[in-house]
């Protein structure tokens, strides 16, 4: 079984429509991370947390929200979505006490918005 | 802020010949970590491997190595007898040392295409 996982994997939406993606791990990972991917431009933190009660803004926040239900769920929400936001998204992990703390990824969603 | 240039968009390289993938970063800081990550058409993240600054030796994994050069701050990735598999799009990343500045700072990426 996966490690870090993403839900839905493929999803397509209307401008203007709420949605969430949600990831889940079973690593045991204080830490957890949003990123987006673009052609060209690699993949932008978007939020980060680092326990349940910290959560940080990354390089892309506005129009993105996050909740951190449990240590292993971390959520992305798209309040609004708008076609600009079409992206893969990763979710990712990693463990402070870790040597080199690397992350570790999720699976990605493919989100579009029409 | 830290910004990662990997200059080349596609790279092709023949079945079982050796292929070097460029990185240059920006940093002021004297401590961080390194780290490429390959993406193959299934689109999973896998680490691929990773160097520490403070560490002069270069990094080795198997047929994957890196030539790290602190001063001109490059990090470049060497596939020997390149395979099939390694058919992916890779990408450079950096991370402060510090143990709150755990963002990760990708790079564009590069394509790999290997050829039989």
């Amino acid at each position: 079984d996966a490690d870090v996982t993403q839900t839905p994997r493929n999803r397509i939406t209307k401008t203007g429509k709420r949605i969430m993606l949600e990831c889940s791990q079973t690593k045991g990972h204080d830490r957890m991370y949003w990123y987006r991917q673009d052609p060209g431009l690699g993949l932008r933190l978007i939020y980060y947390s680092f326990d349940v009660k910290d959560i940080n803004k990354g390089e892309i926040s506005d129009g993105y929200s996050v909740s951190r239900q449990a240590q292993a769920k971390f959520s992305l929400s798209l309040e609004s979505a708008i076609p600009n936001q079409t992206a893969l998204y990763f979710c990712a992990t990693s463990d402070y006490r870790r040597e080199y703390n690397e992350q570790f990824f999720g699976p990605g969603t493919r989100l579009t918005v029409l | 802020a830290q910004t990662v240039t990997q200059s080349q968009p596609e790279m092709s390289v023949q079945e079982a010949e050796t292929v070097t993938l460029s990185c240059t970063y920006d940093t002021s800081e004297s401590d961080y970590y390194l780290f490429w990550y390959k993406q193959p058409p299934s689109r999973q993240m896998i680490l691929v491997i990773r160097q520490e600054a403070y560490k002069q030796q270069n990094a080795t994994e198997n047929r994957f190595s890196v030539n790290f050069q602190k001063a001109a701050k490059s990090f470049s990735l060497k596939i020997s007898d390149s395979q099939l598999g390694d058919a992916a799009m890779y990408f450079c990343a950096y991370r402060s040392y510090s143990a709150y500045g755990n963002k990760l700072v990708f790079g564009a990426g590069t394509i790999l295409r290997v050829k039989s």
